[in-house]
C-alpha cells in the first residue's frame, strides 16, 4: 500500500477558496467512495473534517467540502479563515480493512 | 461522549520494548474499531493497522508486522500497542483512533487519543 499523493504545501488569502488534491489509484481512491480528510494543528491530534468523500461530521463548518473524480479526491476550503491554517491529510479505504494516508499538505493562510 | 485517553510519554533505549495503552470510554468497548496511527517527528500520518474489539483479531499494515502487536483488555476497556526491539526510527507519536461507536470502519476516524510520544535513544 503506497501513500496517497498530496501537494506538500498550499496557501490562500482570507476569504478565498483553495482546493487540495489527493491522488491514489484504482485500488484505493478510485475504487471506493471512502475518502476521509483530516485537519491537524501543531501539537494536536488530527480531526476528521470529511468522510465518505463529501460528508461532514457534526460541527464541521460547511466551508469545508470534498469531492472525487477518478483516482483523485479533493478538499475545498472556502471563505478562508486564519484558523484554517493547519496540516491536512487525506486517507482512503484500500480494501480488506486496510487504510492508507496521504503525505499531508501544509496549508498557510496568507 | 466517546473519549480515548492514552498513556504518557516514554523514553526507551534501542532494543527495549514499550507498551502504549488507549483507554476508551463513552460507549461499549466492543462498539469501537481501534486503529493505530504513527507520526514521526515532522512527518505525516501512517496507518499501522487496527484491532477488532469484538474478536480481538488484528490487522497490520505493511511495514508494521513482526515487532508491532495490538492487543486488548476488554475488562478495562483498553487497547494496547506493544513495540519490541525498538529502533531510533520508531521515535514517533502514536495515536489510537476509532470511527463512531458501531460505525463501519470505512467511515473514517472520528475519535482520536491525545497521542503518546515514544522516544528511542541511547
Amino acid at each position: 500500500q503506497s501513500a496517497l499523493t498530496q501537494p506538500p504545501s498550499a496557501s490562500g488569502s482570507p476569504g478565498q477558496s483553495v482546493t487540495i488534491s489527493c491522488t491514489g489509484t484504482s485500488s484505493d481512491v478510485g475504487g471506493y467512495n471512502y475518502v476521509s480528510w483530516y485537519q491537524q494543528h501543531p501539537g494536536k491530534a488530527p480531526k476528521l473534517m470529511i468522510y465518505e468523500v463529501s460528508k461532514r461530521p457534526s460541527g464541521v463548518p460547511d466551508r469545508f467540502s470534498g469531492s472525487k473524480s477518478g483516482n483523485t479526491a479533493s478538499l475545498t476550503v472556502s471563505g478562508l479563515q486564519a484558523e484554517d491554517e493547519a496540516d491536512y491529510y487525506c486517507s482512503s479505504y484500500a480494501g480488506r480493512n486496510y487504510w492508507v494516508f496521504g503525505g499531508g499538505t501544509k496549508f498557510t493562510v496568507l | 461522549q466517546v473519549q480515548l485517553v492514552q498513556s504518557g510519554s516514554e523514553l526507551k533505549k534501542p532494543g527495549a520494548s514499550v507498551k502504549i495503552s488507549c483507554k476508551a470510554s463513552g460507549n461499549t468497548f466492543t462498539s469501537y474499531a481501534m486503529n493505530w496511527v504513527r507520526q514521526a517527528p515532522g512527518q505525516g500520518l501512517e496507518w499501522m493497522g487496527w484491532i477488532n474489539t469484538n474478536t480481538g483479531n488484528p490487522t497490520y499494515a505493511q511495514g508494521f508486522t513482526g515487532r508491532f502487536v495490538f492487543s486488548l483488555d476488554t475488562s478495562v476497556s483498553t487497547a494496547y500497542l506493544q513495540i519490541s526491539s525498538l529502533k531510533a526510527e520508531d521515535t514517533a507519536v502514536y495515536y489510537c483512533a476509532t470511527p463512531p461507536p458501531d460505525a463501519s470502519l470505512v467511515q473514517g476516524f472520528d475519535y482520536w487519543g491525545q497521542g503518546a510520544l515514544v522516544t528511542v535513544s541511547s
